[in-house]
């Protein structure tokens, strides 16, 4: 049964920093992996999807990279902005039968 | 280009009564998929419709079940609506569903509170 988890919890830094969130899952059988922002109250907005054949992608400041061997993907957010400030939801697909979530990272970049 | 649909944006719904949420995909997204997410359990999926076919599901019970119409607009249904239903119901539409490469937009969900 595939297990997703996300390290830190919640993180709090101040406006500018780089920083990396982490993800790890336990079954490497997998088609994608993507990564989402969700504010407080609202749906799912994507921001980075990684195919398994893929070994990062980049959009903007962000940044995501997938180790399928090891079973880890991290995002790479530069120069963060409080704008940024969100919950962060990696999700895998398992070879297409559904996304399996991690419990998020919870991002708070202060002015 | 429009984004994925979920109507109503919030329900109060009494013990023992049952709801209907709608979804409206992506124009051209076929795979229509629902997630239920609540502070305890994360988000947890409910089940996967493709061309008007379940093709998986969760484990939820019985309660719970879905429909994909021909214009691959989706419904959920909940019967005999418990306290332990409340939560943000979300729904997610891909082109296909199930492939490599295969991008999945959710929308803005529906905030069920059963009271």
């Amino acid at each position: 049964k595939q297990e997703v988890t996300q390290i830190p919890a919640a993180l709090s830094v101040p406006e500018g920093e780089n920083l990396v969130l982490n993800c790890s899952f336990t079954d490497s059988a997998i088609y994608n992996l993507q990564w989402f922002r969700q504010d407080p109250g609202k749906g799912l907005t994507s921001l980075l999807l990684i195919q398994s054949s893929q070994r990062e992608q980049t959009s903007g400041r962000l940044n995501a990279s997938l180790d399928k061997s090891s079973g880890r993907s991290t995002l790479y957010i530069a120069a963060s902005q409080p704008g940024d400030s969100a919950t962060y939801l990696c999700a895998v697909d398992n070879y297409g039968q559904n996304f399996v979530f991690g419990p998020g990272t919870r991002l708070s970049v202060l002015p | 280009k429009a984004g994925v649909t979920q109507t109503p944006r919030y329900l109060i719904k009494t013990r023992g009564q049952q709801v209907t949420l709608s979804c409206s995909p992506i124009s051209g997204h076929r795979s229509v998929s629902w997630y239920q997410q609540t502070p305890g359990q994360g988000l947890q999926f409910l089940f996967e419709y493709f061309s008007e076919t379940q093709r998986n599901k969760g484990n939820f019970p019985g309660r719970f079940s879905g429909r994909q119409f021909s214009n691959s607009r989706s419904e959920m249904n909940v019967s005999t609506l418990e306290l332990g239903d409340s939560a943000l119901y979300l729904c997610a539409s891909s082109l296909v569903g199930g492939q490599a490469g295969t991008e999945a937009f959710f929308g803005q969900g529906t905030r069920l509170t059963v009271v």
